[in-house]
């Protein structure tokens, strides 16, 4: 159960796009499609913001989109906004009844 | 009100034990797979534990065996983590989630977290 790599930290200016990496490997990513995102503001419970690689859940701007290739997720935040700064969690199933998540990426606004 | 709300935590020494509990409302409690999850002072999150809605299931994450155990009641809608021959690294935040409808995988409703204090 070894942790998914996330970048530590990622920063943008308002209305550019980008792109958090998250790696793993042939027994969690790269065997099911079951990964998951997760915001978290200071001091505030995660929030899921995408499941099943791609799939948003209601109430959940279209600027945020998933995307998965081989043994690495992605999630891409589109036309940043100031709001959009937390950190942010991967997440993916990983056989057995096990789940794994990523050490986190930092998004700062500029 | 759809609702995850934890409780139990506290500040104690090595080698003790506490139970956390999670209390749900609002929605089919015996619906839903649930999970505990932690996150260490500045840490990251880490996945704790699952059990199945209907309590037959349980997996535990590998470090956790042995000393941390997942349980429900579903006549009272509460989940429970027992923790015994806690440890410093113990330390953190105590988030129980609910799983999301079958086959997502995904946590979609979260507590507000209990904090667990493991110190000399």
């Amino acid at each position: 159960q070894s942790a998914l790599t996330q970048p530590a930290s990622v920063s943008g200016s308002p209305g550019q796009s980008i792109s958090i990496s998250c790696i793993g490997g042939n027994s969690d990513i790269g065997n099911y499609n079951l990964v998951s995102w997760y915001q978290q503001l200071p001091g505030i419970a995660p929030k899921l913001f995408i499941y099943e690689v791609s799939k948003r859940p209601s109430g959940i701007s279209h600027r945020f989109s998933g995307s998965k290739s081989g043994n690495t997720a992605s999630l891409t935040i589109s036309g940043l906004q100031a709001e959009d700064e937390a950190d942010y969690y991967c997440c993916s199933y990983a056989g057995g009844n096990t789940w794994v998540f990523g050490g986190g990426t930092k998004v700062t606004v500029l | 009100q759809v609702q995850l709300v934890e409780s139990g935590g506290g500040m104690v020494h090595p080698g003790t034990s506490l139970r956390l509990s999670c209390e749900a409302s609002g929605f089919p409690f015996k619906m839903h797979g649930m999970h505990w999850i932690r996150q260490a002072p500045g840490k990251g999150l880490d996945w704790v534990a699952v059990v199945w809605h209907n309590g037959r299931i349980k997996e535990h994450a590998d470090s956790l065996k042995g000393r941390f155990i997942i349980s429900r009641d579903n006549s009272k809608n509460t989940l429970y983590l027992q923790m015994d021959s806690l440890r410093v690294e113990d330390t953190g935040v105590y988030f129980c989630a609910r799983e999301g409808d079958s086959g997502t995988y995904s946590f979609d409703l979260w507590g507000r977290g209990t904090l667990v204090t493991v110190s000399s």
